[in-house]
Formats: structure tokens, sequence, C-alpha cells
């Protein structure tokens, strides 16, 4: 079954640290883009990250850049978020998604598989 | 930065009504749209990819169009369970893989 399973989620002080996982399974991990995609209490999906299949290429949202770092472990079939200097406006529920890819002229993305999410709160 | 702007963002509508939710972008992202369903306490659901691709399972009650800017994911006869919200996506490059705001479906 494919699978993706985030953990690392909890309670932590405004300007404080978190580190969340993702682990897949069910698929070959090292062959997808994959991302972190979050939700507001209340509020809509906003994508945070995204990082290519060797981990070398990466993308944040703005409002994360410099705080936060995506990464991942082929071998362990697991991604990562590194979130830092953590904020109130940070506290979500965090999916992890596998990115698939189509073309036509040029490459589409699309998220088809996902995780059922971690809650990170930023609060005193 | 491109910006997916979704309408309404939320409407009333009966089982077995056609339903039309509307996405514009803020400039041209050809025809590389998705569109994803999500239910309370449910992580998002993939529905169409790439304007107008069905996801493998989802009914074919749903249906996406348009391109350039204007985008458009219609249920026919809605059924209980299409309650929902629904978000658009920018699927065009992995530099920004951008949601709309998301259009709620209540009942009526």
């Amino acid at each position: 079954e494919v699978q993706l399973v985030e953990s690392g989620g909890g309670l932590v002080q405004p300007g404080g640290s978190l580190r969340l996982s993702c682990e897949a399974s069910g698929f070959t991990f090292s062959s997808y883009w994959m991302s972190w995609v979050r939700q507001a209490p209340g509020k809509g999906l906003e994508w945070v990250a995204n990082i290519n299949q060797e981990g070398n290429e990466k993308y944040f949202v703005d409002s994360v850049k410099g705080r936060f770092t995506i990464s991942r472990d082929n071998a362990k079939k697991s991604l990562y978020l590194q979130m830092n200097s953590l904020r109130a406006e940070d506290s979500a529920i965090y999916y992890c998604a596998r990115v698939n890819a189509g073309s036509y002229s040029s490459y589409y993305y699309y998220m088809d598989v996902w995780g059922k999410g971690t809650t990170v709160t930023v609060s005193s | 930065d491109i910006q997916m702007t979704q309408s309404p963002s939320s409407l009333s509508a009966s089982v077995g009504d056609r339903v039309t939710i509307t996405c514009r972008a803020s400039q041209s992202i050809s025809s590389y749209l998705n569109w994803y369903q999500q239910k309370p306490g449910r992580a998002p659901k993939l529905l169409i990819y790439a304007t107008s691709n069905l996801q493998s399972g989802v009914p074919s009650r749903f249906s996406g169009s348009g391109s350039g800017t204007d985008f458009t994911l219609t249920i026919n006869s809605l059924q209980p369970e299409d309650f929902a919200i629904y978000y658009c996506q920018r699927s065009y490059s992995t530099r920004a893989l951008t949601f709309g705001g998301g259009t709620k479906v209540e009942i009526k």
C-alpha cells in the first residue's frame, strides 16, 4: 500500500525549533519530488516547500524562507522539515505529499499521495 | 508570484444539482491546474490534474476545463459525499505549487 506517515509535531514556544519527519512506503521514494503542505486552523491549504529526487533542488514559500529547511534520506525513504524561529502563524497541520509529474509541451506536477498530517502548535 | 483566486468562497447546493467552481490565475498557467477535495478532519484528495485529467478512482461526475487564466471544476449531479472544500492548485512549476483559497460546498 502506498503510504506517507508524518511525525514530529507538537507544542513549541515562539522562537523554538521542531523537526518533522515523513516516512514513505509502497513506492520508490527516490523517484519523486516531495512536498510539505500546511493548513492553519480553519484556513486553507498552503504549499510550504518542495525537494527534488536527489535533494539538491529546493523551493520554499516566501513566509518560511531562511527559517525552514527541507531534506530527504532516500535510503531511509524519509522526508524532513526542519523548522526554526517558529512563530504563532506557523501553527498548523503539516502534510507530507508525493509530487507526481507528467508532460504535454512541458512538465506539470500534482500531489497524488498525502499523509494524514502532524500538528504543530506554536504558543507560550 | 502567481496568485490563485477561487470563486465563490462558498456555495449551497442540493443533491442532484450541477455545481461549478471557478479558479482564476493572476497570469497564464497554460493548462496546468489541479483540483483537490478535502473533507473535515481528512487530508486533501486529488481529483483532477492538468486541468481535465481525472485521477484514478474519482467518479466521472467530476470534470475540469479551462486554460490560460480561467479554469472550472464541475460536479454533475451532486452526491451527499461531495459536500466538502475544493481547492485549485497551479501545477506548472515545482518552484511554487500554490493553492487557491478554497470553495466550501454546503448542503442547501
